[in-house]
């Protein structure tokens, strides 16, 4: 398996600009997450989603942000307009229900920095 | 929710010392802790696991422990090489949940 897939792995894009970014969770994995990782704050939850339902948006900080996951492997984070700060690594993560001691697996991240 | 502290942010050694990282849960309920290992530029990964059914676990250089009354656990790193140099994290999961809860995490530093 080639792990979670994410893209792009580095963004950088002016203030107002629309930005997406998309990951593929690991296939046959349920769960798939949402962080935003910032010197500052650290590792953030951002929004979650079971079986492509999302479960938990309440880490979404505005309603700029956005996420979709319209089949099992594909998800979407959306960021619209963009602001400087904004500016962090986005990483997506899956994870496998059945048992209850799964590992999560997180992608290589997207670096976005806006200007 | 659960509420997960990390101790300490910054953590600098010698080479061939033990390292030491402490983190602390609220809820009762939670029953599974793992420990991911960032480098940087890189993915968080994991590098061990505990369950709360156990007290211990141990995997070549490194060793989680677990306390269930004080609710708190540590990662035990012995020798520590410089390829140890990481952001540590530890999270929290609760059974009746979905999500794993994060600590701050640790910024360890090996000095050869």
């Amino acid at each position: 398996d080639a792990g979670v897939i994410q893209s792009p792995r580095h963004e950088v894009t002016e203030m107002g600009q629309e930005v997406t970014l998309r990951c593929k969770p690991i296939s046959g994995h349920d769960y798939l997450f949402w962080y935003r990782q910032t010197m500052m704050r650290g590792l953030e939850l951002l929004i979650y989603f079971n079986n492509n339902v999302p479960i938990d948006d309440s880490g979404m900080p505005e309603d700029r942000f956005s996420a979709k996951m319209p089949n099992a492997s594909f998800s979407t984070l959306k960021i619209q307009p963009s602001e400087p700060r904004d500016s962090a690594v986005y990483f997506c993560a899956s994870r496998r229900l059945a048992g209850l001691y799964n590992e999560q697996f997180f992608g290589p991240g997207t670096r976005l920095t806006v200007l | 929710g659960e509420n997960v502290e990390q101790h300490p942010s910054t953590l600098s050694v010698q080479e061939g010392d033990s390292a030491v990282i402490k983190c602390t849960y609220s809820d009762s309920a939670s029953n599974y802790f793992p420990w991911y290992k960032q480098e940087l530029g890189k993915r968080p990964q994991l590098i061990i696991d505990i369950r709360s059914n156990v007290g211990e676990k141990k995997d070549q250089r490194i060793a989680v422990t677990l306390n269930k009354t004080a609710k708190h656990f540590s990662l035990h790193i012995t020798e520590t090489q410089p390829e140890d140099s990481a952001v540590y994290f530890c999270a929290a999961h609760i059974l009746s949940g979905n999500q794993f809860y994060f600590g701050t995490g640790t910024s360890l530093t090996v000095i050869p």
